[in-house]
């Protein structure tokens, strides 16, 4: 089963709009990372937030973090139709085992 | 750089046909992954490796094998293709720890008719 449950399933919003997608998950983690892909190709790392930070920045991104809620959030600023993607937020748990699991995905659409 | 890569990127094949799917990292990691996308469903993981020679099951291996002989190279095999198993297919790489993230290859898309 999924660990990851990203929230809208789809957003379609004007350039120039913030989008904010969420992320709930269901067991305790290690770190929260979140990945854009772009239409018909591969996954591209975004971000990585550690289960003892609560916020991180890297550009017009950014993420929280919210382990009571087991919830993170992605903040994407000042949107661009290039930002057209679909993103997914993945997932480790503490028990140790170095792979991820990655939720549904949001599909974003960036209006011009 | 050419980081992961896939090889094919396209393939129809008949129920009952077999393949192999080849992913090669140049990146020198440790782990490697195999993960199937369906619409609706995300990515749910195959198989991964933790090192040269190793292998262990994800989420959803039924149908499948993998073998990883040599550190670059993970192979994903179809023994007897099903319907059910045309999705498209990526591979993954990462460093040992898992703080650094996965680097994907552009997927293979398979159809079984």
């Amino acid at each position: 089963s999924q660990q990851g449950e990203e929230d809208p399933q789809a957003l379609s919003i004007q350039e120039g709009e913030n989008a904010t997608m969420n992320c709930s998950y269901k067991t305790s983690i290690n770190n929260l990372q979140w990945y854009r892909q772009n239409s018909g190709r591969g996954l591209v790392h975004l971000i990585l937030i550690r289960s003892n930070e609560r916020e991180k920045h890297s550009g017009r991104l950014r993420v929280t973090l919210d382990t009571s809620k087991k919830s993170s959030s992605l903040l994407i600023t000042a949107s661009r139709a290039a930002d057209t993607a679909s993103y997914f937020c993945a997932t480790v748990h503490t028990s140790g085992t170095y792979k991820y699991i990655f939720g549904t995905g949001t599909r974003l659409k960036v209006l011009a | 750089n050419a980081g992961v890569t896939q090889t094919p990127k396209f393939r129809v094949l008949k129920t009952g046909q077999s393949m192999t799917l080849l992913c090669a990292q140049d990146m020198n990691h440790e782990y490697m992954y195999w993960y199937r996308q369906d619409p609706g469903m995300g990515l749910r993981l195959i198989h991964y490796s933790v090192g040269e020679g190793t292998t262990a099951k994800g989420e959803v291996p039924d149908g499948y094998n993998v073998s990883r002989l040599k550190k670059q190279n993970f192979l994903l095999g179809l023994e007897s293709a099903a319907p059910s198993q045309t999705s498209v297919y990526f591979c993954a790489s990462s460093r040992r720890w898992s703080g650094y993230g996965y680097t994907f290859g552009s997927g293979t898309r398979l159809t079984v008719v």
